[in-house]
Parts: C-alpha cells; structure tokens; sequence
C-alpha cells in the first residue's frame, strides 16, 4: 500500500517556541492531505484539509494563526504550531489521499508533541 | 451531519476465537468506507476500503461487509492471534470532495 511518513516522530519544546511537522507520501502524489489530532484514549479530531498550492480549510475551532499548514508540493505538507503552550501537546497525524476514485486514505505514524 | 458509532468500545477475547466488530452510520449516502487499525502510539494502517457500490472486502483473515441501507459493517477477524490487539476504526467518506467521519473505535485484546 501506499506510505505516509512524518518527522520527527516524537518532539519536545519549551512554551511559546514553534515546531514544524513534516508530512510526506512517499510513493504516490497526494492533491489532498489531511492534518488531525488525537487525545488520549480518542479518536481522531480533524483538524484540517490541505490542498497542494492552496490555502489550507480549517475545520471550526481550529486556530489557523496557530497551526499553520503548508502544502508545498504533491508530495509535503508540513504543519507548524506556532507558539506551543502545553494545552498543545497531543499525537498529531497526517494523512494523505491516493489520486483516482478510489479516494482512499493513508495515514502517517504521527508525532507526539510535548510542550514543557 | 454524518455520525459513526462503533460497538463495542472494548473487547477481550481469547486467542483462536472468531470475532466481528460493528459499525453503524446514521446517513447511508455514503461514498466509501475504511477499516483501520491503530497499535498505541502509531499512525493508522489501512485495513479494507469497501466502495458504496460493494457489499464485502477481503484481506487475509479480515472480512469487511457494507449494508448502507442500513448504515452498518461489519468487521469479522477469524482465527484471532494476540498480534490483533489493537483499536480498530472505521470511517466513512460521504462524497469524493469530503472528508472522513470516524467511529470512536473498538479497543481489541487478543489474550493467549
């Protein structure tokens, strides 16, 4: 099947500094790329849907000043979260959608981010 | 709005036994659906996609059915191994441009 990776898969930062995700399919090209969020114990929230060379579509209550997303190329997508407080930790997964109709999706391993 | 409920929430099984897993969705317009599954601390990795056009999937010991009218799958594990211990998704997509709808999971353990 097809393969999502992220990095870096586990990250760790001080409050009010930023950290980039990096979101990559690595044998296919993706149009559409998906940015979620999971709690403990939950499942995934949705956070947004990012088109290659477009404005990523936040979904409601998600701050787009403070998860910036950028779809650079068929084949990245990278998320930042700007200025991280500790509310923030979570296990972020990417995910990316196969060409054609049968428009299924790939999911990435994640990244758990920990905000000290 | 598209809901997806899975049922159980938890299940523990002996190893060797046959079991199904339930999904159900409150809107049967649907485009496709996936079965994931989710080891803790991992991404997701893709089970089966059923198309709306299509009543089952295989894979290996997996089987995957689709009933839309009546907003249910099913997903049956054969012969359970304590490897299968894991949270298993489904999801829904209800149109080509859209997103998908996720169940909250059922949390398999497989013991030997």
């Amino acid at each position: 099947g097809a393969v999502v990776s992220q990095h870096p898969s586990r990250v760790i930062c001080k409050s009010g500094t930023s950290v980039k995700i990096e979101c990559r399919s690595l044998d296919f090209q993706a149009t559409t790329m998906f940015w979620y969020r999971q709690f403990p114990k939950q499942s995934l929230m949705l956070m947004a849907t990012s088109n290659e060379g477009s404005k990523a579509t936040y979904e409601q209550g998600v701050e787009k000043d403070k998860f910036l997303i950028n779809h650079a190329s068929l084949t990245l997508s990278t998320l930042t979260v700007t200025s991280a407080h500790p509310e923030d930790s979570s296990f972020y997964i990417c995910s990316a959608r196969t060409p054609g109709l049968a428009y299924e999706q790939y999911f990435g391993p994640g990244t758990r981010l920990t905000v000290t | 709005k598209q809901e997806v409920t899975q049922i159980p929430a938890a299940l523990s099984v002996p190893e060797g036994e046959n079991l199904v897993l339930n999904c159900s969705f409150t809107d049967s317009a649907i485009y496709n659906l996936q079965w994931f599954r989710q080891d803790p601390g991992k991404g997701l990795t893709s089970l089966l996609l059923i198309q709306s056009s299509q009543r089952e999937q295989t894979s290996g010991r997996l089987n995957a059915s689709l009933d839309k009218s009546s907003g249910r799958s099913t997903l049956y594990i054969a012969a359970s191994q304590p490897g299968d211990s894991a949270t298993y998704l489904c999801a829904v997509l209800k149109n080509a441009g859209n997103m998908l709808t996720f169940g909250g999971g059922t949390r398999l353990m497989v013991k030997p």
